[in-house]
């Protein structure tokens, strides 16, 4: 099961920037907090993933909580091409040493002019 | 050239029918991974291989088998197909180890329809 909570919808104004917070209150210290965003029906396409610092790349910031039970993802200057479905993911380890992405329900940002 | 690719984009078929989708990636990777999108638009993973190796297998109806010739294939074979079945199916690849990295490269998808 997904171990994050995310709000279902919110709206964004072009230009503006978009704050899409996460609640995943059960992370374990070594589990890896992913952002994937999926536009229309196209393949989900990483964002971002940060541990425990706040990390920042071309696309966008995520801030994680010290207590890490919750992160917010930022978009710092929102357009209607980040019109997409945000996929907030606790990388889940297993047996090997290997890993899954297990996604949940998203949060669908409508960026509008 | 496309990092994760997927055929055919599109597939229509009537019930009972067996089809497959191919799988490629050109990353590298050791690890690849089947998802499936229905129409709730949940994405749940189906099944993974590790350099050739089934390391998940989600409760997927057995008329799913994957198949994996090489690290850098993962094709899905699906027998008698059902109504069910419609979705859009999701390729990924991932290094497959280790607790970071640049997670998973998804395909673009193939929309199946079972008519």
């Amino acid at each position: 099961d997904a171990k994050t909570t995310q709000p279902p919808s919110m709206d964004c104004a072009e230009g503006r920037a978009a704050n899409l917070p996460c609640n995943h209150s059960t992370i374990s210290g070594n589990e890896y907090v992913y952002w994937y965003r999926q536009i229309h029906s196209q393949g989900p396409q990483y964002i971002i993933h940060g541990l425990k610092n706040n990390e920042t790349n071309e696309m966008a910031s995520l801030i994680i909580t010290e207590d890490r039970k919750s992160s917010t993802l930022i978009l710092p200057h929102a357009t209607l091409r980040d019109t997409a479905v945000y996929y907030c993911i606790v990388l889940q380890m297993f047996s090997g040493g290997y890993n899954k992405l297990i996604f949940g329900a998203g949060t669908r940002l409508a960026v509008h002019p | 050239d496309t990092a994760v690719s997927q055929t055919p984009k599109y597939l229509v078929t009537q019930m009972g029918n067996d089809k497959s989708i191919k799988c490629e990636q050109n990353l590298g990777h050791d690890t690849m991974y089947w998802y499936k999108q229905d129409s709730k638009k949940f994405l749940k993973i189906m099944f993974s291989y590790n350099n050739k190796e089934l390391i998940i297998n989600e409760t997927v109806p057995n008329r799913f088998s994957p198949k994996s010739p090489d690290k850098a294939h993962l094709n899905l074979h699906i027998n008698s197909l059902e109504l069910g079945d419609s979705a859009v199916y999701f390729c990924a690849s991932s290094p497959g180890t280790g607790r970071g990295g640049y997670g998973y490269t998804f395909g673009s998808g193939t929309r199946l329809t079972v008519v």
